[in-house]
């Protein structure tokens, strides 16, 4: 069955450091997220991603956050100068294609990286 | 914007019974999905049950229902035969939906209810 895989599943970090989270999408989707949950809290949508180009992000996707398909599979989210508040599992999200006249497929997501801003 | 609100932040259930999470959802739009998604100590998010709003008919899968009053923004989910496994957070979803291109898909999410199934 298809999956979306994200790497690393655990990343620790330095306040202020760069990061870069990974995401294989499944092959023949063309919707991309980031979806961010703090530790006991609800998971807040980031960004969607279509045809090489962000088509929304959330007041949490400030200049710090970037997204990036670089070579047609992998789905990547940088953090340019990690913040404590920073610290979260990080999930990343596919869609394939709505159908015209039809009402949506579901989004699968990965296993999530849980990044840890010390 | 779209708000999705679970009031029961935890809830419990022995083995083999019934429960009903709860949600109830706030938005002016007329074409839209529902969605619960279930999220394990293993944290990943995964598809229970999805409804379409326009089907007055509630979603069934195995073990799994939903109460779906549209006209009351309501959107409960029952668990029948409760089962250790099931044990995990419940997260319920709103989806909006255009029929044009330029929509983006996103869901929205409730905080979420803690499941705990009691042998």
């Amino acid at each position: 069955e298809p999956e979306v895989t994200q790497t690393p599943s655990h990343q620790v970090t330095q306040m202020g450091q760069e990061v870069i989270l990974r995401c294989v999408p499944i092959s023949n989707h063309l919707y991309f997220y980031w979806y961010r949950q703090i530790l006991g809290q609800k998971v807040e949508f980031l960004v969607s991603f279509y045809n090489n180009e962000i088509s929304e992000k959330s007041e949490i996707f400030d200049d710090q956050f970037s997204v990036e398909r670089p070579d047609g599979s992998n789905f990547t989210l940088k953090i340019r100068s990690t913040k404590l508040e920073d610290s979260a599992m990080y999930f990343c999200a596919s869609r394939g294609q709505i159908g015209s006249g039809q009402f949506g497929t579901e989004a699968f997501f990965g296993q999530g990286t849980r990044l840890t801003v010390v | 914007a779209q708000t999705v609100t679970q009031s029961q932040p935890e809830m419990s259930v022995q083995e083999a019974e019934t429960v009903t999470l709860s949600c109830t959802y706030d938005t002016s739009e007329n074409n839209y999905y529902l969605f619960w998604y279930k999220q394990p100590p293993s944290r990943q998010m995964i598809l229970v049950i999805r409804q379409e709003a326009y089907k007055q008919q509630n979603a069934t899968e195995n073990r799994f229902s939903v109460n779906f009053q549209k006209a009351a923004k309501s959107f409960s989910l029952k668990i029948s035969d409760s089962q250790l496994g099931d044990t995990a957070m419940y997260f319920c979803a709103f989806m909006k939906l255009y029929n044009s291109g330029g929509s983006n898909y996103k869901l929205t999410f409730g905080k979420g209810t803690l499941l705990t199934v009691n042998p």
